[in-house]
């Protein structure tokens, strides 16, 4: 099956560091990429739409200043958490669309983030 | 807009005893449905889908799930639940245009006991 692929899987960081988390499409291009966030015993909220050569679209609620998403490769799509706080730890998940041979959306492993 | 609304947080059930985890979903336009499980510190692994057809969709370890749109409902079954079968369990929805914006339920933790 289609492989997206995240990285790092674990990161701790400073209070006010900013970090950058990789997902990717391994064997297919996605136009389409998907940024969710989850804190323990919860389900995933969408944050943002990533698409491939243009700006995100981010959910109600989400900080497009503080969550910059990246999409500039039909394989890659990055986010970066800002001057990070305490409140941003949480589990971020990303997914990927392949439109071809059948759409069809795959998950990355996740990153655990943990802001010290 | 759609939403979805799994009904029990956590299910604990004995092993080789069946289970049914329940879903129900709200949405102005027709839909695709979706079953993920998630095991711990892992992303989402598809269990199965359906997008048409057969309302009877049957997905990988076994599980099944019928989709009931009178009833608006998705719900999960499997007839004979393993030690293995200990994880997550998140329903989904999406629209039916395209690359499945997936709006998740709050989830089921299922926990299977010898």
């Amino acid at each position: 099956g289609a492989v997206v692929s995240q990285h790092p899987s674990w990161v701790i960081c400073k209070s006010g560091t900013s970090v950058k988390i990789e997902c990717r499409s391994l064997d297919f291009q996605a136009t389409t990429m998907f940024w969710y966030r989850q804190f323990p015993k919860q389900s995933l909220m969408l944050m943002a739409t990533s698409n491939e050569g243009s700006k995100a679209t981010y959910e109600q609620g989400v900080e497009k200043d503080k969550f910059l998403i990246n999409h500039a490769s039909l394989t890659l799509s990055t986010l970066t958490v800002t001057s990070a706080h305490p409140e941003d730890s949480s589990f971020y998940i990303c997914s990927a669309h392949r439109d071809r041979p059948t759409g069809e959306l795959f998950f990355g492993e996740g990153s655990r983030l943990t802001v010290l | 807009a759609q939403s979805v609304t799994q009904l029990d947080s956590q299910v604990p059930v004995f092993e080789e005893a069946p289970v049914e985890l329940r879903c129900n979903y709200s949405s102005s336009v027709s839909v695709y449905l979706f079953w993920y499980v998630q095991y711990p510190n892992q992303g989402l692994q598809l269990l199965l889908k359906y997008l048409s057809g057969s309302t009877l969709v049957k997905g990988i370890n076994g599980f099944e799930a019928e989709f009931n749109k009178s009833q608006t409902s998705f719900h999960l079954r499997k007839p004979s639940v393993h030690i293995s079968d200990t994880a997550e369990y998140f329903c989904a929805v999406s629209d039916r245009g395209g690359a499945q914006k997936l709006v998740f339920g709050q989830g089921t933790r299922l926990t299977i006991n010898p």
